[in-house]
């Protein structure tokens, strides 16, 4: 079966600062891999999806990731934190077996310091 | 409007009580989820359907039943609430596990 971890429960960035959350899974064959994003009091949004081809996935919000096998990770990135990009991200991973569920890591909340 | 509605969207019952959740999308979509969000576990699957005839146990089904009504609708049956199903629950729709699942809002949920 397949998992997800998100290593970081919280992070705490400065507005304009980078960001990179982390995200592992374990999956014997190419995954698809989502990240979501959840506002508070709201459901979760996609935030990009990678199934083949470029490693490197642009999503929403100038928010990209990159999917490296070597390492089995997924990361999510953004050059520069806005105040609005405080919430909860969720990474996933879905197979094509029988079920074809999506599998979430535990989430990381995002601060952002003004 | 929005695509995917859950009611109710917050609900306090006691121990013991039969409660149900709706989920009703308007997006066409065959396929439909049941999720559960607790604290720091991220969201695990209730159940699935993927089509009016074809439903399926998730993750962690146990205390849990669904019926769906009609392409479009999928209810969650706590027959006997507890406790520890206090929680966040999410209903979701897709047209496969390539394609994004659209959420809904949400139903909190305390069992006293």
């Amino acid at each position: 079966a397949q998992s997800v971890t998100q290593p970081d429960i919280h992070i705490t960035v400065s507005e304009g600062a980078s960001l990179e959350l982390r995200c592992n899974y374990s999956y014997g064959a190419t995954p698809y891999l989502f990240w979501y994003v959840q506002s508070p009091g709201q459901g979760l949004q996609l935030l990009l999806k990678y199934f083949s081809g470029d490693t490197l996935v642009q999503g929403i919000k100038g928010f990209e990731a990159e999917f490296k096998r070597s390492q089995s990770s997924f990361n999510l990135r953004k050059p520069s934190v806005h105040w609005s990009d405080a919430a909860e991200y969720f990474c996933a991973v879905g197979t094509n077996n029988a079920g074809n569920m999506l599998t979430f890591g535990g989430g990381t909340r995002l601060m952002v310091k003004p | 409007d929005a695509d995917v509605t859950q009611t109710p969207r917050n609900r306090i019952t006691k121990t013991g009580k039969r409660i149900m959740l709706e989920c009703s999308q308007t997006k066409g979509h065959d396929r439909m989820y049941w999720y559960r969000q607790d604290p720091g576990l991220g969201l695990r699957l209730i159940y699935y359907s993927f089509d009016v005839k074809d439903i399926n146990k998730g993750e962690i089904s146990d205390g849990y039943s669904v019926s769906r009504q009609a392409q479009a609708k999928f209810s969650l049956s706590l027959e006997s609430a507890i406790p520890n199903q206090t929680a966040l629950y999410f209903c979701a729709t897709s047209t496969s596990v390539t394609e994004t699942q659209y959420f809904g809002p949400g139903t909190r949920l305390l069992v006293l």
